[in-house]
């Protein structure tokens, strides 16, 4: 089955870092994927939308500047939480389908544990 | 009101009971539904797609109530390792929108 793959798995670094998370699709070819946050005990947040060729889309109160988005290629989006302050730890997800969006289900990759010191 | 609405719970069953939970759209022209499991501190992983005849995998049995839109997930013989939170997951195609619900927290007890 489709397969989507994240990295790091986890990260600790001091404030005023810059991280990059990946999130690949091994096994087909995604032209959109989601971002995701969520908080301890919380539900999953939709972040942006990330699309291949042109700019992610951000919902509402996500500030595109301290995430930057970047998808390049058909297999390989990336997050970039800039100057990562305390308050940005959090577990990040991201998610793809294959095939169109509406019909097939989202496939996760194994998320990224993001503390900042 | 939210576009996809869940009760937390969380619902404390015994095991071997049969739990049933409920999930509430708001857009009409919703297309696509699914249930996920997520488990403590990780990814969510599909549970099973809902169809608008109903679908059965296993102990797990979803239906779609496009009327009163609303989808369930129904689990039967519960088994301690069904405690997870279960999110349910309703795409819409005009806005290429897939919107998450906060999940329903199942806890099944010796």
């Amino acid at each position: 089955g489709a397969v989507v793959s994240q990295h790091p798995s986890r990260v600790i670094c001091k404030s005023g870092t810059s991280v990059k998370i990946e999130c690949r699709s091994l096994d087909f070819q995604a032209t959109t994927m989601f971002w995701y946050r969520q908080f301890p005990k919380q539900s999953l947040m939709l972040m942006a939308t990330s699309n291949e060729g042109s700019k992610a889309t951000y919902e509402q109160g996500v500030e595109k500047d301290k995430f930057l988005i970047n998808h390049a290629s058909l297999t390989l989006s990336t997050l970039t939480v800039t100057s990562a302050h305390p308050e940005d730890s959090s577990f990040y997800i991201c998610s793809a389908s294959q095939g169109a969006i509406v019909n097939q289900p989202q496939h996760f990759g194994d998320g990224t544990r993001l503390s900042i010191l | 009101r939210k576009e996809v609405e869940q009760d937390p719970g969380p619902f404390n069953v015994p095991e071997g009971a049969t739990v049933a939970f409920n999930c509430t759209y708001s857009n009409s022209a919703s297309q696509s539904f699914f249930w996920y499991r997520q488990d403590c501190r990780k990814e969510p992983k599909l549970l099973m797609s809902v169809y608008s005849s109903g679908n059965e995998d296993g102990r797990f049995t979803a239906q779609l109530n496009r009327a009163s839109q609303y989808i369930s997930l129904l689990i039967r013989d519960s088994k301690l390792s069904d405690s997870a939170t279960y999110l349910c997951v309703v795409s819409y195609g005009g806005y290429q929108k897939v919107t998450f619900g906060t999940g329903t927290k199942l806890q099944v007890i010796p």
